[in-house]
């Protein structure tokens, strides 16, 4: 079976930093690979689809890159509104998330 | 636009069945391919199975801590999606989306004794 293993399962930042959160598939998934923000009580929102291509009406401010078994989770300029937990998801024939990312401000 | 809205949740013993909705809007749920996903409490999203779309066959696949205790069921005339689920264990206690890259809300079960 794929495993998903996402890296940091937390990170604190300032506001305006850029924060990078990795995503690494136990074995070749191509793009098949979606983000996702996940605010308590709210439903997740995806951000990013295909690896990097960003969903339409999300903040440019996100973006994803990699292929193969590494991908790459960015956020150029941090804002407030962004403290969340972010997972990656890999979907085929089945979907595996990652263990999330707790995004908090410093 | 798109709404997913779950309903169904509560408190359920040990053993016993509970069977949850997924209503959509802005969506014709027979055109997707329809997840359930839980998130426990202090835990990461977990993927529970799916339904494809009518075109790729309709069929149905699950992940192994939930495969022979729950079903996922659609009924296209109401545009809902079901997620029955059986002889539940207090590890099944938690939220349930249903996802197609659009989510719903969740509704909360809660396995208890």
């Amino acid at each position: 079976d794929i495993q998903m293993t996402q890296s940091p399962s937390s990170l604190s930042a300032s506001v305006g930093d850029r924060v990078t959160i990795t995503c690494q598939a136990s074995q070749v998934i191509n793009n098949y690979l979606n983000w996702f923000q996940h605010k308590p009580g709210k439903a997740p929102k995806l951000l990013i689809y295909d690896a990097s291509i960003l969903e339409a009406g999300v903040s440019s401010r996100f973006s994803g890159s990699g292929s193969g078994t590494d991908f790459t989770f960015t956020i150029s300029s941090l804002q407030p509104e962004d403290i969340a937990t972010y997972y990656c998801q890999y979907y085929d024939s089945l979907l595996i998330f990652g263990g999330g990312t707790k995004v908090e401000i410093k | 636009e798109v709404q997913l809205v779950e309903s169904g949740g509560g408190l359920v013993k040990p053993g016993g069945s509970l069977r949850l909705s997924c209503a959509a809007s802005g969506l014709t749920l027979s055109e997707a391919w329809m997840s359930w996903v839980r998130q426990a409490p202090g835990k990461g999203l977990e993927w529970i199975g799916h339904i494809r779309s009518e075109a790729d066959g309709g069929t149905t696949d699950y992940a192994a801590p939930v495969k022979g205790r729950f079903t996922i069921s659609r009924d296209d005339s109401k545009n809902t999606l079901y997620l029955q689920m059986n002889s539940l264990k207090t590890e099944d206690t938690g939220v349930y989306y249903c996802m197609t890259g659009y989510w719903g809300q969740g509704t909360q079960v809660t396995v208890s004794s």
